[in-house]
């Protein structure tokens, strides 16, 4: 079956990093997309990964997949306030046309 | 480049009136295109997808439909609307091959009275 997870919020200070995890279940899973969405407003793609790679890096995102454990990541280097947003992880099966969305990841980034 | 539209961007409706939202991609041809329902807990619901003028799948029993009359418009509608049809539904697009990364528009947010 398909699943994707998440956890539900995070927290973190104006200049950290924030690392939003992802879980998901099905191993013929063949891309994987972070979107974020701010208030009152549609998703944004982000970034995605093929599911042969392990890691990619686009200027303040990092993703990191673990194929083996089915563990996505999503690291934002010096987060900034404007990065507070709710962060969904999808997944696309292999021969399928649509996605499977987590729940989502708030972010809150305090001053 | 490519956009995509929906209407209205907030609408009210009482229980048992009809509804119709509307959703059009411009700059790309032969789309996939997709209905998804936002509610409280977040989480996007995949309501309809289409892959051709007059396809549609529907992934969850529920009385909204959905139809695509052109190549680029999808259209959600319901003939009675129920209380727990109030959400924020967003449309999305995705190229017929490649990557199948989704692009979405801005959003409907409904409320049913």
């Amino acid at each position: 079956g398909e699943d994707v997870e998440q956890s539900l919020f995070l927290s973190v200070r104006e200049g950290d990093s924030s690392v939003i995890n992802c879980t998901y279940t099905d191993s013929s899973s063949t891309y994987l997309y972070w979107y974020k969405q701010e208030p009152g407003a549609g998703l944004q793609l982000l970034t995605y990964i093929f599911s042969n790679m392990d890691m990619k890096q686009d200027q303040r995102l990092t993703v990191l997949l673990n194929k083996k454990d089915k563990h996505l990541s999503l690291r934002i280097a010096d987060t900034q306030t404007g990065d507070s947003a709710i962060y969904f992880c999808a997944e696309r099966l292999s021969g399928y046309s649509t996605l499977t969305f987590g729940k989502g990841t708030m972010l809150l980034v305090s001053p | 480049s490519q956009t995509i539209h929906q209407w209205p961007a907030t609408l009210v409706q009482p229980v048992g009136s009809p509804l119709s939202l509307e959703c059009t991609v411009e700059g790309t041809s032969n789309p996939n295109l997709y209905w998804y329902r936002q509610a409280a807990g977040r989480g996007l619901q995949l309501l309809f997808y289409s892959v051709g003028i007059g396809q549609i799948s529907s992934e969850v029993p529920q009385n909204l439909s959905a139809s695509r009359p052109q190549d680029r418009q999808f259209i959600l509608s319901s003939k009675k609307l129920l209380l727990s049809d109030s959400g924020f539904y967003l449309c999305a697009w995705s190229a017929y091959r490649g990557l199948n990364e989704q692009y979405f528009g801005p959003g409907t947010r409904l409320t049913v009275t």
